[in-house]
C-alpha cells in the first residue's frame, strides 16, 4: 500500500532556531496535510495544501506541496518551547465515497530553551 | 463548536477480554474514522463510515474488531478478544461532507496485559 516517509525521525534544536522537515511518497496525492500531536492528545491540523506547488503559511509555519505531488515540506521559523511535539504529514486521495488519510511515522521535535 | 468526543480516555484490560470505545463526531460531520496508533507510529485507518454505512474496512481485523454507527452519528469500536498487540491509542476523527481535513478526538489509550 501507499507509504509516507518522513524525515528526520527526530530533531533536538535550540529555541529560536528554524526547523525543516519533509515527507516523501512513492505515490502521488491530491492533498497534503500537516498535523501536530502533543503527548496524550489527538493530532491537530496545522496546514492543508490542495495544489501542486502551493506554498501556505500559518503564523511561523510554512508548508509546500511538491510539484511532483509526491512530497511536501514543513518549516517552522524561530522555534519556541511550545513547538515541542510530534509532527505528522498525511496524504489524501479520493477513493470510495471520500477517501482517507495516509500518515507518515512522524518527526519528533524537542526544543531546548 | 464542540470537538470530537471520545471515551474512555484510558483502559487497561487483560488479554482475551473485550473492550469497547465510543466516539461522538463533530455535529453535522458525515464521515467518521477510527484509527489505531501504535507507539512511535502514525495513525493507521481501521474503518471509515459515511453516515451509517461502511466505506472502507479493509484494514480492520474482522476476526476480533467490530464497529458500528447505527444512526449515522456516534460510533462504537469493539475488540473481542483483545491481544497484547492491540495495545495502542485508538483515535476517532470526523470530516464534513466533501471535506478532506480530519478533526481528531483525544483518543483512548488501551493497554492489554
Amino acid at each position: 500500500g501507499q507509504q509516507l516517509n518522513q524525515s528526520p525521525q527526530s530533531m533536538f534544536i535550540q529555541e529560536g532556531e528554524d526547523v525543516s522537515m519533509n515527507c516523501t511518497s512513492s505515490s502521488i496525492f491530491n492533498t497534503w496535510l500537516w498535523y501536530k500531536q502533543d503527548p496524550g492528545e489527538g493530532p491537530v491540523l496545522l496546514i492543508a495544501l490542495y495544489k501542486a506547488g502551493e506554498l501556505t503559511s500559518n503564523g511561523r509555519l510554512t508548508a509546500q506541496f511538491g510539484i511532483t505531488r509526491k512530497d511536501s515540506f514543513l518549516n517552522i521559523s524561530a522555534s519556541i518551547p511550545s513547538d515541542v511535539g510530534i509532527y505528522f504529514c498525511a496524504g489524501h486521495n479520493y477513493g470510495g465515497s471520500q477517501g482517507n488519510l495516509i500518515f507518515g511515522k512522524g518527526t519528533k521535535l524537542s526544543v531546548k530553551p | 463548536e464542540a470537538g470530537v468526543a471520545q471515551s474512555p480516555r484510558y483502559k487497561i484490560i487483560e488479554k482475551r477480554q473485550s473492550v469497547a470505545f465510543w466516539c461522538n463526531p463533530i455535529s453535522g460531520h458525515a464521515t467518521l474514522y477510527w484509527y489505531q496508533q501504535i507507539l512511535g507510529q502514525g495513525p493507521k485507518l481501521l474503518i471509515q463510515f459515511q453516515n451509517n454505512g461502511v466505506v472502507d474496512d479493509s484494514q480492520l481485523p474482522k476476526d476480533r474488531f467490530s464497529a458500528e454507527r447505527l444512526k449515522g452519528v456516534d460510533s462504537t469500536l469493539k475488540i473481542q478478544p483483545a491481544k497484547l498487540e492491540d495495545s495502542a491509542v485508538y483515535l476517532c476523527a470526523s470530516t464534513p461532507q466533501g471535506g478532506v481535513e480530519a478533526f481528531f478526538g483525544q483518543g483512548t489509550r488501551l493497554t492489554v496485559v
